[in-house]
Formats: C-alpha cells, structure tokens, sequence
C-alpha cells in the first residue's frame, strides 16, 4: 500500500530536550516536505527535499534542521524545542514537478513544556 | 506568502451548494485542492492548471482564473461526507514543486 508514514503520532517533551519525527514513504518519489499545522494558520511548509541530499528552507525553517541521506526517508530535527513549536505535523511526499498530487502521513502531534 | 482563502468558515444544511475562493498575490502555475477531515491527513482533490480550466470531482468543482491568481471550488447538493477543512496550496510560476497551502476554509454540513 502507498503511504507516508510519521513516527511518533503523539509526543510530549521537555523544553530543550533533542527530538527526531521520522518520516517515510514506500511510493520512490523525489520531493519531500514538512509542514506545520495551527489554528487559523493553516498548513506552513518548513523545509523541503527535491531528492536525496537536496534540501531547502520553506517558509517558518527557524528552530527545525532536516536531512535527506535516503531517498524514502526525510526526518524533522528540533535541536532544542520550545513551546512555540508546539504544533501538529505533517510530511508530505510527491513526484517532482507542479501536476502531481502530495500525499500526507498521518500527522505527529507534538506537545513542548 | 500564504493564498488568502474565503470564507474561513461555513455552515451548510445537507443538500444546500458552498463555493470556497483561494486567491494570491503572485502569478500562478496551478492550484491544489485538499479535504481534511477532523484528526486525519488532508487528502488531495484536484489540480487546476493555467489555462482556465475547470476539473470536476462528483460533485466538487473547482475553476481556475490566472489572469486574477484566483480558484474557487464548488460544492454542490452538500453531503455530509463533506464536511472538514479545505485548503488550496498554489505553485507560483518559476518554482518548481513548492506548494504554499492557504489558512483552509472549515465547512460543516448538518442534517
């Protein structure tokens, strides 16, 4: 089955404390992206990935770094989160170019105290 | 900077028709169109491009006006199964891939 899948669905952390969602998807496709989700805001992109080792600032990048060392895989670092980024998550996957749909994983809600 | 979508949100009775607008300040290649419903990943709908062109999905349309960087997507004796946030994401001209999404347009349909 296609999809995107995000790890973990749920997460509650320290100010501070280093943090990884992974991020996955079976469908070979070149561009990856993650996006934030708030009330009112909508869905904001905070980096993307046009294909393996290539990656670019979205628009909010400040407190995230990403890698893209596999082509499947596009993890969301936070160094040292803070309450702001408190926020739900989401990856997205889908072939290059500007026709194509994206596909979301289920999401990661990420609570900072 | 985000496309601009109107209304924020809208209350319809089951069987009455919603028209959702998107609009942006920069030139437009396409415009995405996405469903989500409560707790879940929004799902993709359609893609309008420059052109002018309209798609239809069921019941769901959309139409696209380059000239005005505006879309609009219509939906049509509402179903319940309608209801969730829609959010339209827009490909500038010139940059390849990058989908910018809207604030969403939150669309209840009640008996």
């Amino acid at each position: 089955e296609a999809q995107v899948t995000q790890n973990p669905r749920y997460l509650i952390t320290v100010t501070g404390k280093k943090l990884t969602v992974t991020c996955s998807q079976n469908m070979n496709h070149e561009y990856m992206s993650w996006y934030r989700q708030d009330p009112g805001l909508g869905l904001r992109q905070i980096y993307y990935s046009m294909n393996v080792e290539v990656t670019d600032k979205g628009d909010v990048p400040e407190g995230y770094k990403v890698s893209r060392k596999e082509k499947r895989n596009f993890p969301l670092i936070l160094e040292s989160p803070s309450p702001n980024q408190t926020s739900l998550y989401f990856c997205a996957s889908s072939l290059p170019g500007k026709v194509t749909e994206a596909f979301f994983g289920q999401g990661t809600r990420l609570t900072v105290v | 900077q985000q496309p601009v979508q109107s209304p924020q949100a809208v209350i319809l009775r089951e069987g009455e028709d919603a028209v959702i607008n998107c609009s942006s300040s920069k030139a437009l290649y396409s415009v995405h169109w996405y469903r989500q419903k409560h707790g879940e990943a929004p799902v993709f709908l359609m893609i309008l491009l420059k052109g002018g062109e309209q798609k239809g999905h069921d019941k769901i349309s959309a139409s696209f006006n380059e000239k005005k960087q505006q879309s609009s997507l219509y939906l049509t004796a509402s179903q319940l199964s309608y209801s969730g946030t829609y959010f339209c994401g827009t490909q500038p001209t010139g940059t390849a891939s990058k989908l910018t999404f809207g604030t969403g347009t939150r669309l209840q349909v009640t008996l």
